[in-house]
């Protein structure tokens, strides 16, 4: 069962920054949070992950708090282009293809 | 480089029928696992193999089954087909050797059973 509570859907302007919240409350000291998004009709694609240090990379950056049960995927600059659902996962390393998927946030950039 | 391929893009199929789809990972990637999706259910693990053998499996009736061959290949199977099995179907791929390598996704088969 997925380890995660994300908000179902979330506006965001064009050119602002979109900050999508997750929940994972129950979290393992040695699970990672990664974040995937499914653009529509497309297969979910892989952003970013991170254990405890907030993380950054060219698409976008993850917040994670001190105590780890929650975190916050940052698009620095959203486009049309980024409307998408995005998926929060918790899991530990090396666990195979195993990817639970919860609901997930549909994000709408508008323009 | 040449991403996942996934193989039809689009099936139509009749209820009691069998169907076979196909995948074809990343050059070098070892891991393929499956995914249903469906408006329902959202995205759910069907099975994963590694080096030709089943690694991980998830909560899906014995009608869905798989196999990986020695390229990588791998293809998966539903037999007596339902009209419940009419889904997304999506393979990903990765490289495992560390899971920091992340899975990528194909674009999947869409299957109608009619």
């Amino acid at each position: 069962d997925a380890k995660t509570t994300q908000p179902p859907s979330m506006d965001c302007a064009e050119g602002r920054a979109a900050n999508l919240p997750c929940n994972h409350s129950t979290i393992s000291g040695n699970e990672y949070v990664y974040w995937y998004r499914q653009i529509h009709s497309q297969g979910p694609q892989y952003i970013i992950h991170g254990l405890k240090n907030n993380e950054t990379n060219e698409m976008a950056s993850l917040i994670i708090t001190e105590d780890r049960k929650s975190s916050t995927l940052i698009l620095p600059h959203a486009t049309l282009r980024d409307t998408a659902v995005y998926y929060c996962i918790v899991r530990v390393d090396n666990q195979g293809g195993k990817l639970i998927f919860g609901q997930g946030t549909e994000l709408s950039v508008k323009p | 480089k040449a991403g996942v391929t996934q193989t039809p893009r689009y099936l139509i199929k009749t209820r009691g029928q069998q169907v076979t789809l196909s995948c074809s990972p990343i050059s070098g990637h070892r891991s393929v696992s499956w995914y249903q999706q469906t408006p329902g259910q959202g995205l759910q693990f069907l099975f994963e193999y590694f080096s030709e053998t089943q690694r991980n499996k998830g909560n899906f009736p014995g009608r869905f089954s798989g196999r990986q061959f020695s390229n990588s290949r791998s293809e998966m199977n539903v037999s007596t087909l339902e009209l419940g099995d009419s889904a997304l179907y999506l393979c990903a791929s990765s490289l495992l050797i560390t899971d920091f390598d992340g899975y990528t996704f194909g674009s999947g088969t869409r299957l109608t059973v009619v």
